[in-house]
């Protein structure tokens, strides 16, 4: 089964709401990840957050871990059109040799 | 610099042969991916290379599917007789060191068996 899971599965909002995506995970991590992948295509690298950090900022973004409930959140600020894209997160596989990836939250913005 | 690349862009063949996908990494990332993501779903990790060599190849879901890396630098993803369930989006990543670290994606194959 997938190591990481979003929710929601899909989320619409307006242009200029905050939008939250939250994301569960099953076993311990050295640290999370967060993609965002345009068009079924690229996937790009938003953040990445270590085991020992709890929160973590870039730019619009912020994240948030906690390793006790297995879970991390996702926030972007003052949501733009061009955020409309599907998120997903990911965390290292038990082997320790690739990232799984979630099925991802489909978030669209309109203005 | 130049990102991680990737060809075709789209293939579309016929079921029973075969194909072949090409990704140029990042010059100098060691850790190379190959990724397939089906219509709607999430990735599905198929194949990581260190250097040359492929410690996990444990996604790989077929002995229809092989991969290769030479030189440290380009991979080719082979699949031999194809199958319609084949049809998918097929990644490919590099990171500078492994799993550990942020990977950089190609923008992918789209195959289509018909």
């Amino acid at each position: 089964s997938q190591q990481g899971e979003e929710d929601p599965q899909a989320l619409s909002i307006q242009e200029g709401e905050n939008a939250t995506m939250n994301c569960s995970y099953k076993t311990s991590i050295n640290n999370l990840q967060w993609y965002r992948q345009n068009s079924g295509r690229g996937l790009v690298h938003l953040i990445l957050i270590r085991s020992n950090e709890r929160e973590k900022h870039s730019g619009r973004l912020r994240v948030t871990l906690d390793t006790s409930k297995k879970s991390s959140s996702l926030l972007i600020t003052a949501s733009r059109a061009a955020d409309t894209a599907s998120y997903f997160c990911a965390t290292v596989n038990q082997a320790g040799t690739a990232l799984i990836f979630g099925k991802g939250t489909t978030l669209s913005v309109s203005s | 610099g130049a990102g991680v690349s990737q060809s075709p862009s789209n293939k579309v063949t016929e079921k029973g042969k075969d194909v072949e996908l090409r990704c140029d990494p990042i010059s100098g990332h060691t850790a190379l991916y190959w990724y397939r993501q089906s219509l709607g779903q999430g990735l599905e990790f198929l194949i990581y290379f260190q250097g040359n060599s492929a410690p996990d190849k444990s996604g790989l879901p077929s002995d229809r599917f092989s991969a290769e890396r030479t030189g440290g630098s380009v991979s080719t993803l082979t699949i031999q007789r194809t199958q319609q369930e084949d049809s998918a989006v097929y990644l490919c990543a590099s990171s500078r060191w492994g799993q550990n670290y942020e990977q950089y994606f190609g923008p992918g194959t789209r195959l289509t068996v018909t």
